[in-house]
């Protein structure tokens, strides 16, 4: 049972577009949601990361929408580069365990010029 | 500093055989992760472990032991290894629990890829 529902599974946006990926969750005590990079060939890297006391958070041209009473949230790419093609990832940690994050199946991206 | 590294960088066994996974990291990080990543599931959680002598399991930890003796090193076994474990392997650490409110990034390593024949 997929804890973490992420889509789609594969996006294609143009260069300066606005990628938008999606993630849905059941547990209401998960309480930390974090966004992962990955390239090919390598590790994820920690992206953004948001609790549920904030409906949005945003670094540089990414950004996190959290709506905590649908339990959904997303990831938007703002201006999206050539060099933002990759994987991305949506986890969640449920509040009282230390590290244990649960990952979303993953969004492939690609931005083409 | 290093950060997370892993070897082998790639492998492969035939069913039944036992080899251990490495992972070390100069970050002085307390807690440290083992995930495997398979296509159309993402990352799942093994094991993991919140300091030296402390493991615990995590999502999938059937065929896969774990210690760590020390608090850079935490190794990832598989006693008797089958082709369901045919994986690409990550191991993570970080300095506090992901999530808290320090410094919580969890930094992956490279990677293993690991076939099982």
């Amino acid at each position: 049972q997929q804890q973490v529902k992420q889509s789609p599974q594969s996006l294609i946006v143009q260069k300066g577009g606005i990628s938008i990926i999606n993630c849905a969750y059941e547990n209401t005590a998960f309480d930390y949601f974090p966004w992962y990079q990955q390239f090919p060939g390598k590790g994820p890297a920690l992206l953004i990361a948001i609790r549920p006391d904030v409906s949005e958070k945003k670094e540089g041209r990414f950004t996190i929408s959290f709506n905590k009473s649908a339990k959904q949230f997303s990831l938007h790419i703002m201006d999206s580069q050539p060099g933002d093609s990759a994987t991305y990832f949506c986890a969640a940690k449920e509040s009282g365990t230390a590290s244990k994050l649960t990952f979303g199946t993953g969004t492939r991206l690609q931005v083409t010029l | 500093n290093a950060g997370v590294t892993q070897t082998p960088k790639f492998q492969v066994l035939k069913t039944g055989q036992s080899m251990t996974l490495q992972c070390a990291q100069d970050m002085n990080h307390e807690y440290m992760s083992w995930y495997r990543q398979d296509p159309g599931m993402g990352l799942r959680l093994i094991h993991y472990s919140v300091g030296a002598g402390i493991t615990d399991q995590g999502e999938v930890p059937n065929g896969y032991n774990v210690s760590r003796s020390t608090t850079e090193d935490f190794p990832l076994r598989l006693l008797s290894a089958a082709p369901s474990q045919t994986s690409v392997y990550f191991c993570a650490s970080s300095y506090s629990p992901v999530g808290g409110w320090g410094t919580d990034t969890q930094y992956f390593g490279p990677g293993t890829r690991l076939t099982v024949l």
